[in-house]
């Protein structure tokens, strides 16, 4: 079975440029989870979807950052304007509504110079 | 607001070395506990989850136990392949609508040596 898929794996950019990371759940997974991970802070969620609708999005630092699921097979997370201290590794991941675990995908390393 | 945290923050073992990692937590109603093992450039790869305190479970050589306050991931007899970063999260108890928010801790730094 298929897992979770992200692109890119790895995004190199500059300042001030709109970065999209995308992902596709595990097919019928009905919950998706956008977590940010980095030496400093560990793994943060940042926004999680309940049947495409965004159930808490308090872990997005600022409205730089959005994402949305216009469906129950794709999402994005879009930072625009990107700074450098966005650069971490972005992991999507999705599960059963309230049935876990949570499977992750393999991330996207975002480097913003 | 819940809390994990995780120790040691790396850990050396020799081959065949067995030993434990911790996980403590605070939450406001454990709805369930699980452990991840992620290896580099990769996302966490589910290992376990636990519901209630006194609860276990194995697979190969690793062995996840629960007590009201702690988990502990026991390592029998390690294989060099065992190195990762194994990672504890804690879900709360909550509301029906609020859905499955995973707390996560900073992670064991596990390197076993041949």
């Amino acid at each position: 079975d298929a897992g979770v898929i992200q692109s890119p794996r790895h995004e190199v950019t500059e300042m001030g440029q709109e970065v999209t990371l995308r992902c596709k759940p595990i097919s019928g997974h009905n919950s998706l989870f956008w977590y940010r991970q980095t030496m400093m802070r560990g793994l943060e969620l940042l926004i999680y979807f309940n049947n495409n609708v965004p159930i808490d999005d308090s872990g997005m630092p600022e409205d730089r950052f959005s994402a949305k699921m216009p469906n129950a097979s794709f999402s994005t997370l879009k930072i625009q304007p990107s700074e450098p201290r966005d650069s971490a590794v972005y992991f999507c991941a999705s599960s059963f509504y309230k049935r876990q675990p949570q499977h992750f995908g393999d991330g996207t390393r975002l480097s913003i110079l | 607001e819940d809390q994990v945290t995780q120790s040691p923050e790396a850990l050396r073992l020799q081959e065949g070395e067995s030993s434990s990692l911790n996980c403590s937590y605070t939450v406001s109603g454990l709805r369930g506990l699980f452990w991840y093992r992620q290896d580099p450039g990769k996302g966490p790869e589910f290992l376990f989850t636990l519901y209630s305190a006194g609860e276990e479970k194995e697979k190969e050589r690793l062995k996840a136990t629960l007590t009201k306050k702690e988990s502990f991931l026991h390592i029998t007899a390690p294989k060099p392949e065992d190195s990762a970063t194994y990672l504890c999260a804690v879900q709360a108890r909550v509301e029906e609508t609020s859905g499955s928010r995973l707390t996560f801790g900073e992670g064991t730094q596990l390197t076993v040596n041949p």
